[in-house]
């Protein structure tokens, strides 16, 4: 049973377009939603989080934005750079410091 | 440098034999979460310990346990291992509980240990 699953296992994007990765969870009693960047024989590091009480987190380059009823979040990073290109999970955990729940990953590959 | 740190970086070994995987948290972090990641896949979560109790159960095998001891480092043994086992194990560590006011459930990642078996 995978409660938060990322359909699209690779991406391809051109430098300086957008990029637009996806996730889709089941579980509505999650409360937290994160995204982690993995580059090849790292451990993955965080990237950016949003609450569910909030449809949108910015910080630099990268927002997320959250659709709860359609138990929806996406990743958008604008401009993309090469130095993006990384896997990406989407994760989620509940409010009393749960298990942090991880999607497969999407692998993004940025064009120079 | 998550302050995470996991040992050994690279472990070979039989099947049937058995091995442990150590995880030293971050400093002040009492949370304690390994993940596996086999090739290809995603990362699953295994177990979770909370200032020396064991705190959630994922898919965690029963040849595998963990426990997480005083100093709030862990440890995580696989037993009987087969050739499946082979896999990135991560371990991870998070803000301690009460501070509900930072918790956004970032996890900090080590740079995990890779296990092959023969």
């Amino acid at each position: 049973d995978q409660q938060v699953k990322q359909n699209s296992p690779s991406l391809s994007v051109q430098e300086g377009r957008i990029s637009i990765l996806n996730c889709d969870y089941t579980n509505s009693m999650f409360d937290y939603f994160l995204w982690y960047k993995k580059y090849p024989a790292e451990g993955p590091t965080f990237l950016i989080s949003i609450s569910s009480i909030k449809d949108k987190n910015e910080d630099g380059r990268f927002t997320v934005f959250l659709n709860k009823s359609a138990k929806h979040l996406s990743l958008h990073i604008v401009p993309s750079q090469p130095g993006d290109s990384a896997v990406y999970f989407c994760a989620a955990s509940g409010t009393s410091y749960d298990k942090v729940i991880f999607g497969p990953g999407t692998s993004l590959s940025v064009i120079p | 440098d998550s302050g995470v740190t996991q040992t050994p970086k690279h472990l070979i070994t039989a099947t049937g034999q058995r091995v442990t995987l150590r995880c030293s948290p971050r400093s002040g972090d009492l949370s304690v979460y390994w993940y596996q990641q086999s090739l290809d896949q995603g990362l699953q979560f295994l177990i979770q310990y909370y200032n020396g109790e064991e705190r959630a159960k994922g898919n965690i095998l029963e040849r595998f346990s963990a426990q997480q001891f005083p100093d709030l480092h862990s440890e995580l043994n696989l037993s009987s291992l087969e050739l499946g086992d082979s896999a990135l194990y991560f371990c991870a560590s998070s803000v301690e509980e009460g501070v509900a006011s930072v918790y956004t459930g970032e996890l900090f990642f080590g740079e995990g240990s890779r296990l092959t078996v023969l």
